[in-house]
């Protein structure tokens, strides 16, 4: 059974970087899936900020690519993601989950983490 | 790329069926056979209920069905339970430039 582990720094300030880490277990990081992070404000919905494969092929929310990076650590089996100049909008519930290669949905989930972006 | 159109709010009393919506475009729900639903209890992780539009994972009861006309796919719960109060999330693939896209979000409350 796969585990995903979120964390990082709960408060960041603004302007500047936002950075967090999923550690897996269960499964290994260069299996066949691709590992994404998802969001989600306050009372408000869910979105995708990007994905990467164990090769290091990246797909980022076309919103967010030009602040987002999505990395893996083989050797930690883990991944991180970093956003950069943040503001308060990106005060949110940051999840990693896994989609299975072919699948097309996002079959585990970890517990989440919050981050706060104030100064 | 927006967001794909959930209403707002749903309900039922228990032992009935409610049926959600979720409407996209050509490019993602009525493009791909790649529509998921997921349950989110309150200050939880999303859980996937639904994958490939009417696929269930293993675990989740069969009150859970999904389907997709056009541009629109739709979750039902049938048999309506107090634990099937939550919020439901849909979500298309919609291409290798970005590949996912969620919906707005539902909540279901059981009377």
């Amino acid at each position: 059974q796969v585990q995903l582990q979120e964390s990082g720094p709960g408060l960041v300030k603004p302007s500047g970087t936002l950075s967090l880490t999923c550690a897996v277990s269960g499964d290994s990081i260069s299996s066949s899936n691709w590992w994404t992070w998802v969001r989600q404000p306050p009372g408000k919905g869910l979105e995708w900020i990007g994905e990467i494969y164990h090769s290091g092929s990246t797909n980022y929310n076309p919103s967010l690519k030009s602040r987002v990076t999505i990395s893996v650590d083989k050797s930690k089996n883990q991944l991180s993601l970093k956003v950069s100049s943040v503001t308060a909008a990106d005060t949110a519930v940051y999840y990693c989950a896994r989609v299975p290669f072919f699948f097309y949905a996002f079959d585990s989930w970890g517990q989440g983490t919050l981050v706060t972006v104030s100064s | 790329q927006s967001a794909l159109t959930q209403p707002p709010s749903a309900s039922g009393s228990p032992g009935q069926s409610v049926t959600i919506s979720c409407t996209g475009t050509s490019s993602d729900v009525g493009g791909y056979n790649y529509v998921s639903w997921y349950q989110q209890h309150p200050g939880k992780a999303p859980k996937l209920m639904i994958y490939e539009v009417s696929k269930r994972p293993s675990g989740v009861p069969d009150r859970f069905s999904g389907s997709k006309s056009g541009n629109t796919a739709s979750l039902t719960v049938s048999g309506l339970q107090a634990e099937d109060e939550a919020d439901y999330y849909c979500s298309s693939y919609a291409g290798s430039n970005n590949p996912y896209v969620f919906g707005t979000g539902t909540k279901v409350t059981v009377l």
